[in-house]
């Protein structure tokens, strides 16, 4: 069984939808951290999380330590959003553990 | 200082040739990752480095591989005898001693082996 499982795999959506992304994992960690992929491979930082909620924008992500759990929300999604939604953990040496990722396509 | 630089972008090389990658992290981090992924995949852990010494190799680093970051600046990466298998994007990422400010990612160096 993998470390960090991901759902959904593949997610569609239309402009302007609530979305959540979700992240489940087995083994303690230092850190949560939920990543961006867009085609062409550059990938960017959105949270990281070792507790509680974080906010920026029009993404949220919340964990529950207790449960293993994590979510990634976008409200009022765009086109914009579409990307790879990479959820990874850190250990104590801060390497990353990856998840396969969700791949989001939100219609215009 | 604008992230982290990887060179080349895209390489393609055939079988059996060595490849070496180049990665820049930004200036005051003390620590430099390399992660391999292959497609549909997410990325897999291979070393890392604080400062100058490496410190963790994954086991997916086998003896055809070697990293190396003197100095505690650029790291490079080299791939002896290419195998197709070895076809993947290869990225580094670079973080602060204490990762409050978690990673910053370069755009990844895209290996092809013909």
């Amino acid at each position: 069984k993998n470390e960090v499982e991901q759902s959904p795999q593949n997610l569609t959506a239309q402009e302007g939808e609530f979305i959540t992304i979700n992240c489940s994992y087995s083994v303690g960690i230092s850190a949560l951290h939920w990543l961006q992929q867009h085609p062409g491979g550059g990938i960017v930082s959105l949270f990281m999380l070792s507790s509680g909620k974080k906010k920026h924008g029009r993404l949220i992500a919340t964990i529950n330590i207790q449960e293993k759990h994590s979510s990634l929300h976008i409200t009022a999604s765009h086109p914009r959003d579409s990307a790879v939604y990479i959820c990874a953990l850190s250990y104590n040496t801060d390497k990353l553990i990856f998840g396969t990722g969700t791949r989001l396509q939100v219609f215009p | 200082d604008t992230g982290v630089s990887q060179d080349p972008r895209h390489k393609i090389t055939k079988r059996g040739q060595n490849v070496t990658f180049r990665c820049d992290p930004i200036s005051e981090h003390n620590r430099l990752y390399w992660y391999r992924q292959t497609l549909g995949q997410g990325p897999e852990f291979l070393t890392y480095f604080q400062n100058e010494a490496q410190l963790e190799k994954s086991r997916l680093l086998s003896d055809r591989f070697s990293a190396e970051r003197p100095k505690g600046s650029f790291s490079t990466l080299e791939i002896q005898r290419t195998e197709q298998g070895d076809s993947a994007m290869y990225l580094c990422a670079s973080s602060p001693q204490m990762d409050s400010y978690g990673y910053t990612f370069g755009s990844g160096t895209r290996l092809t082996v013909v």
